[in-house]
């Protein structure tokens, strides 16, 4: 069955930076755009980034885009999330998920999530 | 962006009711409207994609209609493992956005 494990979330300074890691298994990774989203503590989710298939495009939302690099590695069945410049405002749990179709026919929503890797940004 | 609004921001309900979730779009998205439940402390679930299109495993209490710009998710006989939280979700264009929530308890 479909796997999603979150990890790398931790406390940092305001201007700092963390790389979070998502690894993925029971399914074929490489065929499958992914995503990141987010929700701060008692807020609703926000999207935050999403990567196609063979992570030749990315889109961001529009409070992270410039700060935030998604990526991923099709061979180790991982996607990650590079934040930099972090702000108070990005306190929060941040999920990856597998987007719901294959290949280029992307439908930009998920159907699988992980449990998050919580980030806190504070001084 | 596309700005998505849902009403009620919550509401309380029995066991048995129907309830019926609304959820606007800023402008028109077609179809391209998705449905998300979400439990404390758990991470979110799809329900219902393409606006009306139950996912495997759902319960068929569920139900989702609209499209252009006015949407709706309906519970009919609330459950008690019904009770969560419910989130609209455009992917018409990105930035894909979510509508605020709306949570059902009893």
């Amino acid at each position: 069955q479909v796997h999603l494990v979150e990890s790398g979330g931790g406390v940092v300074q305001p201007g700092g930076s963390l790389r979070l890691s998502c690894a993925a298994s029971g399914f074929t990774f490489s065929d499958y755009a992914m995503h990141w989203v987010r929700q701060a503590p008692g807020k609703g989710l926000e999207w935050v980034a999403f990567i196609r298939h063979g992570g030749s495009h990315q889109y961001y939302g529009d409070s992270v885009r410039g700060r935030f690099t998604i990526s991923r590695d099709n061979l180790k069945n991982t996607l990650y999330l590079q934040m930099n410049s972090l702000r108070v405002e990005d306190t929060a749990l941040y999920y990856c998920g597998k987007d719901a179709k294959t290949g280029q026919n992307s439908g930009w929503y998920v159907d699988y999530w992980g449990q998050g890797t919580l980030v806190t940004v504070s001084s | 962006d596309i700005q998505m609004t849902q009403s009620p921001s919550s509401l309380s309900a029995s066991v048995g009711d129907r309830v019926t979730i609304t959820c606007r779009a800023s402008q028109s998205i077609s179809n391209y409207l998705n449905w998300y439940q979400q439990k404390p402390g758990k991470a979110p679930k799809l329900l219902i994609s393409a606006a009306s299109s139950l996912q495997s495993g759902v319960p068929s209490s569920f139900s989702g209609s609209g499209s252009g710009t006015d949407f709706a998710l309906t519970i009919s006989n609330l459950q008690p493992e019904d009770f969560a939280t419910y989130y609209c979700q455009q992917t018409y264009a990105p930035p894909v956005t979510f509508g605020p929530g709306t949570r059902v308890d009893i």
